[in-house]
């Protein structure tokens, strides 16, 4: 089947702690975009990458980390420098196209204990 | 910078009313506009996209409709199901965001027998 994979479905981080959330695509999409979700609030943009070996800063990115390595995989890291990181995490692919579908991944839920 | 606002903020209504949930957006030039369903926890599943030179679209019970000219899009669900119970957010691509999405806050949807 093809899809978004994001890992682990369900992450919890001491404070002062990296943490690193998987997302995997097997559709052949250019584009990989972190997302972040607050209760009652929409998306917010994070990273997101147009290409392998190149990516931007979105609208939040202060505190989070990406790479792009391989076509099929964007993994983003949470760092301590994030004050705020509980939150749930939406991994999201397109062709990269001006008008591209968004496809979404099942998330991850970050809790700091 | 884009808004999306999303009118109303919750809605609930009987099985079998047709109703109509509103996005609206500030910057009319956009690439197009996507309408998601949520469900509890889980990721983002695309409903519908209306290309910018599109005026509406349709699948099913759902036709969503693009004013590009007065920033406003609806998604109208007829015949409305408890099935159809989840959070509906509206997004838009635009300028040179290459597919990165602008979200509203969503409309929480319940369907009730």
């Amino acid at each position: 089947d093809g899809g978004i994979t994001q890992s682990p479905k369900y992450l919890f981080r001491k404070e002062g702690q990296n943490v690193t959330l998987s997302c995997e695509q097997n559709l052949n999409h250019d584009a990989m975009y972190w997302y972040r979700q607050d209760p009652g609030q929409g998306l917010r943009l994070i990273y997101y990458s147009q290409i392998v070996n190149d990516f931007q800063k979105g609208d939040i990115a202060e505190g989070y980390s990406v790479s792009r390595e391989k076509k099929e995989s964007f993994p983003l890291t949470v760092t301590s420098a994030q004050k705020n990181p509980t939150a749930f995490y939406l991994c999201a692919s397109s062709m990269g196209s001006r008008t591209p579908r968004a496809f979404f991944g099942q998330g991850t839920r970050l809790t700091v204990v | 910078k884009q808004e999306v606002t999303q009118i109303p903020a919750a809605l609930s209504v009987p099985e079998g009313e047709n109703l109509v949930l509103n996005c609206s957006f500030t910057d009319s030039a956009i690439y197009n506009l996507q309408w998601f369903r949520q469900d509890p926890g889980k990721g983002l599943t695309s409903l519908l996209l209306i290309q910018s030179s599109q005026r509406e679209q349709t699948s099913g019970r759902l036709n969503a409709s693009l004013d590009k000219s007065s920033g406003r899009s609806t998604l109208y669900i007829a015949a409305s199901q408890p099935g159809d119970s989840a959070t509906y957010l509206c997004a838009v691509t635009g300028g040179t965001s290459y597919g990165k999405l602008t979200f509203g806050q969503g409309t929480i949807l319940t369907v009730h027998p």
